[in-house]
């Protein structure tokens, strides 16, 4: 089972409209969470951490977390042009004496349509 | 949020040679860092954690006496790649960590050093 699950899209919204982004993760014991932007040919951009249960709001994103279901969600509200990147969740790993890491996702390729 | 820095952004090497690329966490201590790795259109991927003071932990199927790694200090890491190949040609990605609370922390990351082998 892979520990991080991303639609890989592409995912298109027209400019001003709400893109979703959704992730699962496999391992129960993960405590934090992360959203990062990556732009075609440069390194991921964090643009949001959540760690516990509920909402997160900054600006026009929304992070969204149930641990409950294993699920992590972002929303992009009044979407830009701009924003048209790949979108990599990302999860907390404990795997004992390897210590702790951040695991990644795909990616889900955001395409903002002016 | 945190600045991690890298150098080179690019390099190409013959194959055979050995690329140097350096981690920089520029306004803050890092006593972790990370190497990623990622090819064309496909996610990061681990390949080690660097403890400050340690040795690294390697991924499982990195090869730790390929891919050097030494964290001399608490604002640099480094990842020499020895005897590179064609196949190791990817984009080489560090990044550090940065607490934000008692057992929770946000991850840097790097620019990256594109790496072509001929």
């Amino acid at each position: 089972q892979k520990e991080v699950e991303q639609n890989s899209g592409p995912l298109s919204v027209p400019e001003g409209a709400i893109a979703s982004l959704n992730c699962t993760y496999s391992d129960r014991g993960s405590q934090s969470f992360f959203w990062y932007r990556q732009y075609s040919g440069k390194s991921p951009e964090l643009i949001m951490s959540i760690y516990s249960n509920g909402d997160k709001e900054d600006g026009r994103f929304t992070a969204q977390l149930n641990k409950a279901s294993q699920y992590v969600s972002l929303l992009i509200r009044d979407s830009q042009p701009s924003d048209s990147a790949t979108y990599l969740c990302a999860v907390t790993l404990y795997r004992g004496q390897a210590g702790t890491a951040l695991i990644f996702g795909k990616g889900t390729t955001l395409s903002v349509s002016s | 949020g945190a600045v991690v820095s890298q150098h080179p952004s690019w390099v190409i090497c013959k194959s055979g040679t050995s690329v140097k690329i350096e981690c920089r966490s520029l306004d803050f201590q890092a006593t972790t860092m990370f190497w990623y790795r990622q090819f064309p259109k496909q996610s990061l991927m681990l390949m080690a954690t660097s403890n400050e003071g340690s040795k690294a932990t390697y991924e499982q199927g990195v090869e730790k006496d390929k891919f050097l790694i030494n964290h001399a200090s608490l604002t640099l890491s480094t990842l020499t790649v020895t005897s590179a190949h064609p196949e190791d040609s990817s984009f080489y990605i560090c990044s550090a960590r940065v607490p934000t609370g008692a057992i929770s922390y946000e991850q840097y990351f790097g620019p990256g050093t594109r790496l072509t082998v001929t």
